[in-house]
C-alpha cells in the first residue's frame, strides 16, 4: 500500500518565520505535489514535480518554494509565514506514465496556523 | 478556462437510499476524471476514475460514478447509502500545464450527509 507521510498534523508557527513540510512517499513515485485546502475552496495546487530537482508552479505559488533533492522527498518552504497561510496543507504522490492517468495518493495533512 | 464543477455544497440522504454526487467538466479534448473521499482528518482517498471505454466506471465501496459526454457530466452514485459514507467528496479532471505535464484540477468539494 502506498504511504504518504507528512511530518507534521499540526503546527503553530510565528509570523515572519521560516516554515518547512515535509513529505515522504514510499512508492518510488516520480510525481509529488503540494496542495492547500481551505473550506468553500477547494484544493489548490501551489508546486509539484515530476522528478529529482524539477518543479513546477501551481495556481498560488506565491509566498513558497519547494525542494526536491530525493526521489522520496518534497518539502514546502514558506519564506516568511504571513497569517494568510494559516491552512491545512496536503501532500500527493502519484506514478507517471505518458498519459498522467494515474491516481494521486495523499497524505493526512498538515493542519498549519500562523499566528 | 478547463475546469469542474461540484454544483452542490451538501447533499443530504437517508440511509439505505440511493446517493448522486453531481460533478460537470470543461475540458478541450478527451477527459480524464476521478472521484476522491476525504473522511475528517485524513487525506483524500482515490475512488474511481475515468479515461475511456464503459460510460459507466465502478470504484470502491461500493460507489461507481457515469460519465456522459453530451452532458459533460460524471456524477458519483451509490445504491444504498451508509451513514459510514458521510464525508467530503472531490471530482478532479485532468488539466494541460506548460511543458506538457497534466495536473488534476480539483472541484470545491460536496460534503455528504447520511443520516441514520
Amino acid at each position: 500500500d502506498v504511504k504518504v507521510t507528512q511530518s507534521s498534523r499540526y503546527l503553530v508557527k510565528r509570523t515572519g518565520e521560516k516554515v518547512f513540510l515535509e513529505c515522504v512517499q514510499d512508492m518510488d513515485h516520480e510525481n509529488m505535489f503540494w496542495y492547500r485546502q481551505d473550506p468553500g475552496l477547494g484544493l489548490r495546487l501551489i508546486y509539484f514535480s515530476y522528478d529529482v530537482k524539477m518543479k513546477e508552479k501551481g495556481d498560488i505559488p506565491e509566498g513558497y518554494s519547494v525542494s526536491r533533492e530525493k526521489k522520496e522527498r518534497f518539502s514546502l518552504i514558506l519564506e516568511s509565514a504571513s497569517t494568510n497561510q494559516t491552512s491545512m496543507y496536503l501532500c500527493a504522490s502519484s506514478s507517471s506514465g505518458t498519459t498522467w492517468n494515474q491516481p494521486q495518493h495523499f497524505g493526512d495533512g498538515t493542519r498549519l496556523s500562523i499566528l | 478556462a478547463q475546469s469542474v464543477a461540484q454544483p452542490e455544497d451538501q447533499v443530504n440522504v437517508a440511509e439505505g437510499n440511493p446517493l448522486t454526487v453531481k460533478c460537470t467538466y470543461s475540458v478541450s479534448g478527451n477527459p480524464y476524471l476521478f472521484w476522491y473521499v476525504q473522511y475528517p482528518n485524513r487525506g483524500l482517498q482515490f475512488l474511481l476514475k475515468y479515461i475511456t471505454g464503459d460510460n459507466l466506471v465502478k470504484g470502491s465501496y461500493g460507489f461507481e460514478a457515469e460519465f456522459n459526454k453530451s452532458q459533460t457530466s460524471f456524477h458519483l452514485k451509490k445504491p444504498s447509502a451508509l451513514v459510514s459514507d458521510s464525508a467530503l467528496y472531490f471530482c478532479a479532471v485532468r488539466v494541460p500545464r506548460s511543458g506538457g505535464s497534466y495536473i488534476p484540477t480539483f472541484g470545491r468539494g460536496t460534503s455528504l450527509i447520511v443520516h441514520p
